[in-house]
């Protein structure tokens, strides 16, 4: 069981937007504006798509978007794309000794 | 050019030892912290640990600890993981990635396959 909840699939349409959801609680996503959100496409590495909630690396699309509402944090692609269908994984920071959290990732179907 | 490269597929025995290197380049090495994840097959990511390559000063997560290792070289510019003790369970993908701030994880090696088995 992972310490973030995630659903563990979604899936959208080509053009439409979808939001996943990151549940942790206040002891993580909610104690500290530190949840990224990385894309993982099959055979492949992870890459950062938002950190800091809503920082968006350079070269990353502004169809991807994030933000943070107490304890659940969302991550937002508008205007789907083909390339979008990935698995996306949210981790939070969660203190010195813990450090971080990871949710158990979103599949997602265009 | 930040480039992290990571060493190739292993196949180990169950109670054996691996060692994974994470080489980097294209930065100062002691700059940023490097972190590990590993995904078993058909899984989701798993955080393993962290190290400070000024210092090498660790931090791993609650159910390796006593398990796993993470060293650096400093004239070579890498980071090991040693993982001890395996079981099948511990057969996945091994990842290691530069650290740019507190969860963001900038530049990613390619993986290493290991593989637990009799």
């Amino acid at each position: 069981q992972s310490a973030l909840t995630q659903p563990a699939s979604l899936s959208g349409s080509l053009g439409q937007s979808i939001t996943i959801s990151c549940t942790g609680t206040n002891s993580d996503v909610g104690s500290y504006n530190l949840v990224s959100w990385y894309q993982q496409h099959p055979g492949r590495a992870p890459q950062v798509i938002i950190y800091d909630v809503t920082e968006r690396p350079s070269g990353v699309s502004n169809r991807f978007s994030g933000s943070k509402s107490g304890n659940t944090a969302s991550l937002t692609i508008s205007g789907l794309q083909a390339e979008d269908e990935a698995d996306y994984y949210c981790f939070s920071y969660a203190g010195s000794s813990t450090f971080e959290v990871i949710g158990g990732g979103t599949r997602l179907t265009v | 050019q930040v480039q992290v490269v990571q060493s190739g597929a292993e196949l180990k025995r169950p109670g054996a030892s691996v060692n994974i290197s994470c080489t980097t380049s294209g930065y100062t090495f002691t700059t940023y912290y490097i972190h590990w994840v590993r995904q078993a097959p058909g899984q989701g990511l798993e955080w393993i640990g962290i190290i400070n390559p000024s210092g090498g000063r660790t931090t791993y997560a609650e159910k390796f600890q006593g398990r796993v290792s993470l060293t650096t070289d400093t004239s070579t510019n890498t980071v090991f993981l040693a993982l001890s003790s395996l079981r099948s369970e511990d057969t996945a993908v091994y990842y290691c990635a530069r650290i740019r701030s507190l969860v963001h994880y900038d530049y990613w090696g390619q993986g290493t396959l290991v593989t637990v088995s009799s």
